[in-house]
């Protein structure tokens, strides 16, 4: 139980573009959840928490107009990376806290965003 | 803010115990501990997590100190599909998690 499922694994825009990343609660209702970025040979940085039904808070030095979050039900969130950079290019990962785990978290399998 | 001091990276010889150290000195009584890992291009997997009692699972072990201010995840007998980086985070309540830089362990055949 506990599953977390993102879409797509791995994707590559052209600069200007936005792109959209999906994270699923399969198995249990989300309330919130919760997106990391992650670059090479670094550790993961959380990014923004994702609320149900509410706006989305965003660490400090994230951009929100650029890094758009959308909790619209109890099972998904969307992450969209809007006029994509090649320095967007990193790694995403969404999670999401589990009664389970004592709310520790659950998390998807990472989405590779490639801009070019 | 991460809140926990590990080695940069460690290594162990296949089949041996793997014990992976954790400094957490400023935790607070309602604080838990948490471990996961990561496989290269993966999300983090859960592994285990405690508050005061040491825990076992089908996967590791936890140690927490008496005064809760160091742990240790203990994998007990390593194969090389455990080679991963490993993260010990702390945290209260439900909030949220930040990593630190964990620990890259390497099994060695």
């Amino acid at each position: 139980g506990a599953v977390v499922s993102q879409h797509p694994s791995w994707v590559i825009c052209k600069s200007g573009t936005s792109v959209k990343i999906e994270c699923r609660s399969l198995d249990f209702q989300a309330t919130t959840m919760f997106w990391y970025r992650q670059f090479p040979k670094q550790s993961l940085m959380l990014m923004a928490t994702s609320n149900e039904g509410s706006k989305a808070t965003y660490e400090q030095g994230v951009e929100k107009d650029k890094f758009l979050i959308n909790h619209a039900s109890l099972t998904l969130s969307t992450l969209t990376v809007t006029s994509a950079h090649p320095e967007d290019s990193s790694f995403y990962i969404c999670s999401a806290p589990s009664s389970r785990l004592n709310y520790g978290y659950t998390f998807g399998s990472g989405t590779r965003l490639t801009v070019v | 803010d991460a809140k926990t001091t590990q080695p940069t990276s460690m290594d162990c010889a296949e089949g041996r115990a793997a014990n992976l150290p954790c400094n957490h000195s400023t935790i607070s009584g309602n604080e838990y501990v948490y471990w996961y890992r990561q496989i290269h291009s993966q999300g983090p997997q859960y592994i285990i997590h405690g508050l005061k009692n040491n825990e076992t699972n089908e996967m590791a072990s936890l140690i927490i100190t008496e005064d809760r201010k160091s742990s240790t995840l203990i994998l007990p007998h390593a194969t090389l599909r455990d080679t991963a980086v490993y993260y010990c985070i702390v945290r209260v309540g439900r909030g949220q998690f930040y990593f630190g830089t964990g620990t890259s362990l390497t099994v060695i055949p």
